[in-house]
């Protein structure tokens, strides 16, 4: 079974420091994806970020990166020079394969970063 | 940009009611999902769907819940017989393939069940 954990229920930041969200998985897949997931207050769900268990470099996409610790199991979310739009809800999610061999997202419980001026 | 499109974004009913979420998916997207957030919590895989078939479902989703593909265009969430505990946002999601490949949600459907 696949889990991930997210031990941060909450996380302040001030507009333009950079924030790291943390994410720690556990699979015996030996092949996974981890995401991260933005939710707005809105509600939608914005994908961020993807990063492949096999994949040699951490995942960046803009102000996004992926600090990814294979052996440490953790995938680390770090936001660079935040903006107080990126106030939100934000989850880690694994890619895993149930019985069918099709895969699923699982999800941590997530973290809410609030973005002060 | 191609999203994933839901309606309605709001659905209110009285329990026991029929209800149908709806879904259009990305247009090359071959693999459809629906997972479930009931409020305050983390979003829960319900069913996968490809090729019109159920390919995996949680066991969250019993007999009162459905999928279907109607068309070559949307993909539905049928909830038969609505209990409380149903109130949720569903989200529907669509990727290009099953093997770790990126699955974008939809704005998701707020339910309401009174």
């Amino acid at each position: 079974a696949q889990k991930i954990t997210q031990t941060q229920p909450g996380m302040f930041v001030q507009e333009k420091e950079a924030v790291t969200l943390d994410c720690t998985y556990d699979t015996s897949d030996p092949s996974y994806g981890l995401f991260w997931y933005k939710q707005p207050s809105s509600g939608e769900m914005i994908f961020l970020i993807y990063q492949g268990s096999y994949d040699q470099q951490n995942a960046t996409e803009g102000r996004y990166s992926l600090n990814f610790q294979k052996a440490r199991k953790s995938a680390n979310l770090v936001i660079s020079a935040s903006q107080l739009g990126d106030s939100a809800m934000y989850f880690c999610a694994m890619s895993g394969f149930l019985n069918s061999g099709y895969s699923t997202l699982t999800f941590g419980k997530g973290t809410m970063l609030l973005v002060s001026p | 940009e191609p999203e994933v499109t839901q309606t309605p974004s709001h659905q209110v009913t009285q329990m026991g009611q029929e209800v149908i979420l709806r879904c259009v998916p990305i247009s090359n997207h071959l693999y459809f999902y629906w997972y479930r957030q009931i409020l305050g919590q983390k979003v829960e895989f319900l069913v996968s769907f490809y090729n019109n078939e159920i390919s995996e479902k949680s066991e969250i989703f019993d007999d009162q819940f459905s999928v279907e593909r109607p068309d070559g265009s949307n993909f539905t969430l049928k909830i038969r017989s609505t209990k409380l505990e149903d109130s949720a946002m569903y989200f529907c999601a669509s990727s290009e393939s099953p093997q770790g490949n990126i699955q974008y949600f939809g704005a998701g459907t707020r339910l309401s069940v009174l």
